[in-house]
């Protein structure tokens, strides 16, 4: 049964400290492996899709890894806005998005 | 801006009774999904369109959950008989059809059910 899991499941960074969320997944075949950011309340906001292995994706503070079997969002001098829920996703072929349950992130300033 | 929108963004109703949500895609996207999420879990899926034809549905979607697309624009969720267990958020998301399908959520809709 294909299946996403993260960790950790919450995490608190003092401003400036930087860190690593990690995803794994466990899937037949991977077509794609998105990351999304979703603050409380709210719907998920897309961030990156990765596709193959060793393949980078950045955007500002952010920057998404992808191996045969993890994910990594490394998180470098994060601020106080970067707090939020970070959802993982797999993307198997000739399936639907499976969701890991997500990591929480504060960052306290 | 012209992202998802879901109506409405918040609905209580008492066990028992219906309830309709709707989710309007982005306009050039040809698929559209359901989800629901559930306090500190991700979103489960529960069912797509493509274009107006559904086209799978999740073992999580009972019987007294609905959904149509009808002409592939706006998609309507209904959930009869609603349930105390039915309380979640209810997401849309649509994509293009593309190998990448990069899918963009909506902002949701809070179910309560008393």
């Amino acid at each position: 049964e294909d299946q996403v899991t993260q960790s950790p499941e919450a995490l608190r960074l003092q401003e400036g400290e930087s860190s690593s969320l990690n995803c794994s997944y466990t899937v037949s075949g991977l077509r794609g492996l998105f990351w999304y950011r979703q603050d409380p309340g709210k719907g998920p906001e897309f961030l990156f899709t990765l596709y193959s292995a060793g393949e980078e994706k950045e955007k500002e503070r952010l920057k998404a890894t992808l191996t045969k079997k993890e994910s990594f969002l490394h998180i470098t001098a994060p601020k106080p806005e970067d707090s939020a829920t970070y959802l993982c996703a797999a993307f198997p072929y000739g399936q639907n998005f499976v969701f890991g349950p997500g990591t929480r992130l504060s960052v306290l300033p | 801006d012209t992202g998802v929108s879901q109506d409405p963004r918040h609905k209580i109703t008492k066990r028992g009774q219906n309830v309709t949500f709707r989710c309007d895609p982005i306009s050039e996207h040809n698929r559209l999904y359901w989800y629901r999420q559930t306090l500190g879990q991700g979103p489960e899926f529960l069912t797509y369109f493509q274009n107006e034809a559904q086209l799978e549905k999740s073992r999580l979607l009972s019987d007294r959950f609905s959904a149509e697309r009808p002409k592939g624009s706006f998609s309507t969720l209904e959930i009869q008989r609603t349930e105390q267990g039915d309380s979640a958020m209810y997401l849309c998301a649509s994509s293009y059809l593309t190998s990448t399908d990069t899918q963009y959520f909506g902002p949701g809709t809070r179910l309560t059910v008393l």
